[in-house]
C-alpha cells in the first residue's frame, strides 16, 4: 500500500519554462491538498481538490499557477513561465474525505528555477 | 484567521539535555494539532498527533502537550541525541486546512 507519491523529487527549470508537479494520492483517497514551502518560510496552503473539482484555491497565486485532479490519474500542479521566486518545495497530502478523516503527506517536489 | 507561531526559531543544545519547543496558535477552534520533523531537503515525518479533546501524547522520548484554551502546545524532548537535529514543525488543522508554523531548527551537539 504505497503512500502519497510525488514526482519528480527534484525538478530544475529555466526561467520562462513550465513546471508540472505530480501527486498520486493514497489508493482510495479522493481529496488532495497542495502546500508550498518557500526557503526560510513555513508551509503555506495552495489548493484543495477533490476528484475533478477545485474546492478551495484561495492560497494559489492568481496567475501562472493551476491545479487539476482528473477522474483518472494523479493530481497535477502546473506552473507556467516559472520565475526564480517559484523555487520552493511543493508538498501534497491526500485524504479519504477531508482532513478530519486522516491524511498522508508526500515527500515533496523540490523545484529550482535557474 | 489562524496563525501559528513557533519559538524559538533555532536552538542549539549539548547532547543529553532535555528541551522544550513551543507552539502557539491564535484561534482555539482547532480540530487537532500535530508535530512534524523535517530533515534538510526531505519530507515531513509525523511525530505526534493530539486531538483537540486530548491534553497530551507521548512517544518514546517525545511528549507533546496541548492547551487549547490558551492556544499553546509544547514538544518536550528528553535526553536529546545528535540524531534529533532537524527542524520541528507544529501544525494545526483548522477549518479543513493545515496551518503550519515556521519551525524550530534544532541542533544537538555531540
Amino acid at each position: 500500500n504505497a503512500g502519497v507519491m510525488q514526482n519528480p523529487r527534484h525538478l530544475v527549470r529555466r526561467r520562462g519554462q513550465e513546471a508540472r508537479l505530480r501527486c498520486s494520492p493514497v489508493k482510495g483517497h479522493s481529496h488532495v491538498y497542495w502546500y508550498r514551502q518557500l526557503p526560510e518560510e513555513g508551509l503555506k496552503f495552495m489548493v484543495y481538490l477533490q476528484k475533478e473539482n477545485i474546492i478551495d484555491e484561495s492560497g494559489m497565486p492568481k496567475e501562472r499557477f493551476s491545479a487539476e485532479f482528473p477522474k483518472e490519474g494523479p493530481s497535477i500542479l502546473r506552473i507556467q513561465q516559472v520565475v526564480r521566486g517559484d523555487s520552493a518545495a511543493y508538498f501534497c497530502a491526500s485524504s479519504p474525505g477531508g482532513l478530519d478523516y486522516g491524511y498522508t503527506f508526500g515527500s515533496g517536489t523540490r523545484l529550482t528555477v535557474v | 484567521k489562524q496563525e501559528v507561531t513557533q519559538i524559538p526559531a533555532a536552538l542549539s543544545v549539548p547532547e543529553g539535555e532535555n528541551l522544550v519547543l513551543n507552539c502557539s496558535f491564535t484561534d482555539s477552534a482547532i480540530y487537532n494539532l500535530q508535530w512534524f520533523r523535517q530533515d534538510p531537503g526531505k519530507g515531513l515525518t509525523s511525530l505526534l498527533l493530539i486531538q483537540s479533546s486530548q491534553r497530551e501524547q507521548t512517544s518514546g522520548r517525545l511528549n507533546a502537550s496541548l492547551d487549547k484554551s490558551s492556544g499553546r502546545s509544547t514538544l518536550y524532548i528528553a535526553a536529546s541525541q545528535p540524531g534529533d537535529s532537524a527542524t520541528y514543525l507544529c501544525a494545526v488543522i483548522f477549518r479543513n486546512q493545515f496551518y503550519f508554523g515556521t519551525g524550530t531548527s534544532l541542533t544537538v551537539i555531540p
